[in-house]
C-alpha cells in the first residue's frame, strides 16, 4: 500500500522554529512536496525535494532523505500567519499526480 | 496571469442528482488535475490530463465520475446519480510540462442532501 504519516498538530510559539516530518511508503517515488493551506483556501506550493538534502527558500526549508523515506518541513521565526495546515505530497508517478499526507495542522500562540 | 478558476465556488445538491463543475487552468498549462478534499483529509488524486488526452484516472474512482478537457484548455468533472459521500472539496490544479508546482484553484465546495 502507499501511506504518508505526519503529525496531526503541532503548537508551536510566535517567534520560534518548528520541523514537521513526514515519513512515506508508496510505490514510485519522484519527490516530495510540502504545501500549505489555510483554513477555508487552497493549498499552496511551498517546496519541493527530488534529491538528498536540504532546499532553503526564506524562513522555511525542506528537507530529504530518500533512503530513509523521511522528509520534513523546517520553519523559523515563527509568524501568526504561519497558522495554517501543511501537507507533505509524494509525486509517485511519471505524471506527478500527488498522493497527500493528512496533513499537520500547525497552532501558533503568541 | 489570473490564475486557476473553478466555477461554481458552492453546489448543493439532492442524492440522485447529476453536477457538473469547471475548471479554467493558467493558460499555457499543459498538465491539469483534479483532486478530492473532504474536512480533515489531504487532497485525493482523482485524474491527470495532459493537454486534452485524459492519461491517468484513479483506480478509486467510480463510474459515476467524468472528466473531460476538450482543446486541452478548460476541462469539466461531472458526477452522476450524485451520493452523499460525494459530499467534499474538489480541487483543480495545472501546472507547466516541466513543473514541479502544482497551482491550485480555489475548490468547488459539494454538498449532497
Amino acid at each position: 500500500g502507499q501511506s504518508l504519516e505526519q503529525p496531526s498538530e503541532v503548537t508551536a510559539v510566535e517567534g520560534a522554529i518548528v520541523q514537521i516530518n513526514c515519513t512515506y511508503q508508496t510505490s514510485g517515488f519522484y519527490g516530495l512536496s510540502w504545501y500549505q493551506q489555510h483554513d477555508g483556501g487552497a493549498p499552496t506550493f511551498l517546496s519541493y525535494n527530488a534529491l538528498d538534502g536540504l532546499e532553503e527558500t526564506g524562513r522555511f526549508s525542506s528537507f530529504l532523505s530518500r533512503s530513509d523515506s523521511y522528509g520534513y518541513l523546517l520553519l523559523q521565526e515563527l509568524q501568526m500567519k504561519d497558522s495554517a495546515s501543511y501537507f507533505c505530497a509524494v509525486s509517485e508517478g511519471s505524471n506527478y499526480q500527488l498522493i497527500w499526507g493528512a496533513g499537520t495542522k500547525l497552532i501558533i500562540k503568541p | 496571469d489570473t490564475g486557476v478558476s473553478q466555477d461554481p465556488r458552492h453546489k448543493i445538491t439532492k442524492r440522485g442528482q447529476n453536477v457538473t463543475f469547471r475548471c479554467d487552468p493558467i493558460s499555457e498549462h499543459n498538465r491539469l488535475y483534479w483532486y478530492r478534499q473532504t474536512l480533515g483529509q489531504g487532497p485525493e488524486f482523482l485524474t491527470y490530463f495532459q493537454n486534452e488526452a485524459q492519461l491517468e484516472k484513479s483506480r478509486l474512482l467510480s463510474d459515476r465520475f467524468s472528466a473531460e478537457r476538450p482543446k486541452g484548455s478548460f476541462s469539466t468533472l461531472e458526477i452522476q446519480r450524485t451520493e452523499q459521500g460525494d459530499s467534499a472539496m474538489y480541487l483543480c490544479a495545472s501546472t507547466p510540462w516541466t513543473g514541479d508546482e502544482q497551482y491550485f484553484g480555489p475548490g468547488t465546495r459539494l454538498t449532497v442532501t
